[in-house]
């Protein structure tokens, strides 16, 4: 599986939008870009996933650039409780398994 | 839906002993389930995939025989952490797939063990 390339840490004001990147420079045309974060001490939440085209659902949208070497995840309307980890991973499409990096801490601040 | 559990939430063992984690999926039958542990500050590490009625694979530098799994039924994966020392410590999270290409994990809340 590809590997991801993700910032240790990003702040975002309460109510801005969080707009999280994300590197897979080195993606195959067969694999996913999925996205799961991680409140302090609990398990790991699904947030999206995308293969080519950009993806929204009711917590986040998922931009996907053209050449896919690359990845924004969205969060519209950040609140408090979106302080999480979030991870960016890359996935092979017959439901490989999930391989996480450091992923993103990000801090959601009043 | 898409309901993962385990059982316990968290368990304090002493040294030398066996201890068992339960995950279950819910409200889905889960054609495969994988265990992670993850130590304080740091991210999830795989530690073994599972399929329904088969072994286990087992991550390079996960030993077999120390992190027993059985994965009996569709809805229920058990990992076993035998003769349990302090290094073990650890939170230990499963996930469960529904199945088909392109799917998501749905994870468990986890259990953090510790060994005194």
């Amino acid at each position: 599986d590809a590997k991801t390339t993700q910032p240790p840490s990003m702040d975002c004001a309460e109510g801005r939008a969080a707009n999280l990147p994300c590197n897979h420079s080195t993606i195959s045309g067969n694999e996913y870009v999925y996205w799961y974060r991680q409140i302090h001490s609990q398990g790991p939440q699904y947030i999206i996933h995308g293969l080519k085209n950009n993806e929204t659902n009711e917590m986040a949208s998922l931009i996907i650039t053209e050449d896919r070497k690359s990845s924004t995840l969205i969060l519209p309307h950040a609140t408090l409780r979106d302080t999480a980890v979030y991870y960016c991973i890359v996935r092979a499409s017959q439901g490989g398994k999930l391989i996480f990096g450091q992923g993103t801490e990000l801090s959601v601040k009043p | 839906g898409a309901v993962v559990s385990q059982h316990p939430s968290r368990v304090i063992c002493k040294s030398g002993t066996s201890v068992k984690i339960e995950c279950r999926s819910l409200d889905f039958q889960a054609t495969t389930m994988f265990w992670y542990r993850q130590f304080p500050k740091q991210s999830l590490m795989l530690m073994a995939t599972s399929n329904e009625g088969s072994k286990a694979t087992y991550e390079q530098g996960v030993e077999k025989d120390k992190f027993l799994i059985n994965h009996a039924s569709l809805t229920l994966s058990t990992l076993t952490v035998t003769s349990a020392h302090p290094e073990d410590s650890s939170f230990y999270i499963c996930s469960a797939s529904l199945g088909g290409s392109g799917n998501e994990q749905f994870f468990g809340p986890g259990t953090r063990l510790t060994v005194l």
